[in-house]
């Protein structure tokens, strides 16, 4: 059974930092992009970053590019999101998900930006 | 960043059919291929449709997708109340170099 559990939300304060983990487990990870997609309370689907399977290629949507850094380890089948620099806006659930159109998706972590 | 239009809203009794559309352009839907997401209340967002209009394993066949240069359209027939939930399409854009979501779609049954 495919799986993939975040971890590492909760309260942060503006301008400072989270580090979110997610463990997949019932797929060939290292074999797989991978991306962060949030949805702040009531809106839409936002995608944050992707990382290619090998961690060669790496993007961000301009919301983030230079405060957030994605990362994975393929002998942990483990997928990390650095946030720095947080802001009220980036106040939302947090999915990992595979390659989006092979379909797996975590069950999402609440992060929370407020002083 | 979204710059694929969906309608808010669209309704339907059930039984009958009902399509969503998703609106683009050449960066994104014209020269890539087009996946939808449904997203039930209080859940994760799950993968209907991928490469325009092809379905994964154990979703029904009610579901069925399509596009025509850069717009792309979610077909939903039989409908049931348990469709009830937000469709959003997404697709790579090729100028912004980022994935694209639609701005989403609440259906009513």
């Amino acid at each position: 059974e495919v799986q993939l559990v975040e971890s590492g939300g909760g309260l942060g304060e503006p301008g400072g930092s989270l580090r979110l983990s997610c463990a997949a487990s019932g797929f060939m990870f290292s074999s797989y992009a991978m991306n962060w997609v949030r949805q702040a309370p009531g809106k839409g689907l936002e995608w944050v970053s992707s990382i290619r399977s090998s961690g060669s290629h790496i993007f961000y949507a301009d919301s983030v590019k230079g405060r957030f850094t994605i990362s994975r380890d393929n002998a942990k089948n483990s997928l990390f999101l650095q946030m720095n620099s947080l802001r009220a806006e980036d106040t939302a659930v947090y999915y990992c998900a595979s390659e989006l159109a092979i379909g797996y998706w975590g069950q999402g972590t609440l992060v929370t930006v407020s002083s | 960043q979204s710059v694929l239009t969906q309608p808010p809203s669209v309704s339907a009794a059930p039984g009958q059919k009902v399509t969503i559309s998703c609106s683009g352009s050449s960066s994104n839907i014209g020269n890539n291929y087009v996946s939808w997401f449904q997203q039930l209340p209080g859940t994760a967002p799950k993968l209907l449709i991928f490469e325009n209009d092809k379905r994964p394993a154990g979703i029904p066949g009610r579901f069925s997708g399509s596009k025509s240069g850069t717009s792309a359209t979610l077909g939903i027939t039989g409908l049931q109340t348990g469709d009830e939930a937000d469709y959003y399409c997404g697709a790579w854009d090729n100028s912004l170099r980022v994935y694209v979501f639609g701005t989403g779609t609440m259906l009513s049954v």
